[in-house]
């Protein structure tokens, strides 16, 4: 089946820095990418859709200039945290959609990356 | 605006029958999502539906009736690790999911 890898699992910063999260298809390509925070006990939030050799495209809310999305291969897209702060600290997911595959199985999620910044 | 609809919290027996419902008002309908989240890890996909009836994969069904916006997930013979928050998701008509809350699910034994 399709997986998508997440690196890393866990990273712990310090306020004001930077962290950069990867997001990779390991065994089919993917246009297009999603990138999801979840806060403890509450849904999957999209922040983003991140489109390969294109800009992506924020949700209402999202601050473009603090998460920044790269997507520049069919099967890697990053999500930067910039100057981050406590309360960025939260649940990141990715999920990524099958270039080839059908209509039902479209998503396909990463293991998710826990970020904390003290 | 749009709305997906799904209790809370529920409790079941192991080796129960239990099952989860979801209720959705969104822009246009293009299939709809079951998917599993345990504590901590992301979502594994569970079940699709686009046309009216019933799914069945081994101890999971899953229902869609979109005249009344209405799906459920049926999950038979209870296990322990069945315990996990249950997510509901339609995609619109621009091909976006959108999510519930999820249903967490307690399984006692």
């Amino acid at each position: 089946g399709a997986v998508v890898s997440q690196h890393p699992s866990r990273v712990i910063c310090k306020s004001g820095t930077s962290v950069k999260i990867e997001c990779r298809s390991l065994d089919f390509q993917a246009t297009t990418m999603f990138w999801y925070r979840q806060f403890p006990k509450q849904s999957l939030m999209l922040m983003a859709t991140s489109n390969e050799g294109s800009k992506a495209t924020y949700e209402q809310g999202v601050e473009k200039d603090k998460f920044l999305i790269n997507h520049a291969s069919l099967t890697l897209s990053t999500l930067t945290v910039t100057s981050a702060h406590p309360e960025d600290s939260s649940f990141y997911i990715c999920s990524a959609r099958d270039l080839a595959g059908g209509d039902s199985y479209e998503q396909y999620f990463g293991p998710g990356t826990r970020l904390t910044v003290t | 605006g749009q709305n997906i609809d799904q209790p809370t919290e529920m409790t079941a027996t192991e080796g129960a029958i239990v099952q989860i419902n979801c209720t959705y008002q969104t822009s246009g309908f293009n299939g709809l999502f079951w998917y599993q989240q345990h504590a901590g890890e992301a979502p594994t996909f569970l079940s699709y539906n686009v046309l009216d009836g019933l799914e069945e994969k081994g101890r999971f069904s899953s229902f869609l009736s979109r005249s009344k916006g209405y799906s459920y997930l049926l999950l038979k013979e209870l296990q322990m690790k069945d315990s996990a928050s249950y997510l509901c998701a339609v995609r619109d008509s621009n091909y976006q999911l959108i999510w519930g809350a999820g249903t967490k699910l307690i399984i006692k034994p």
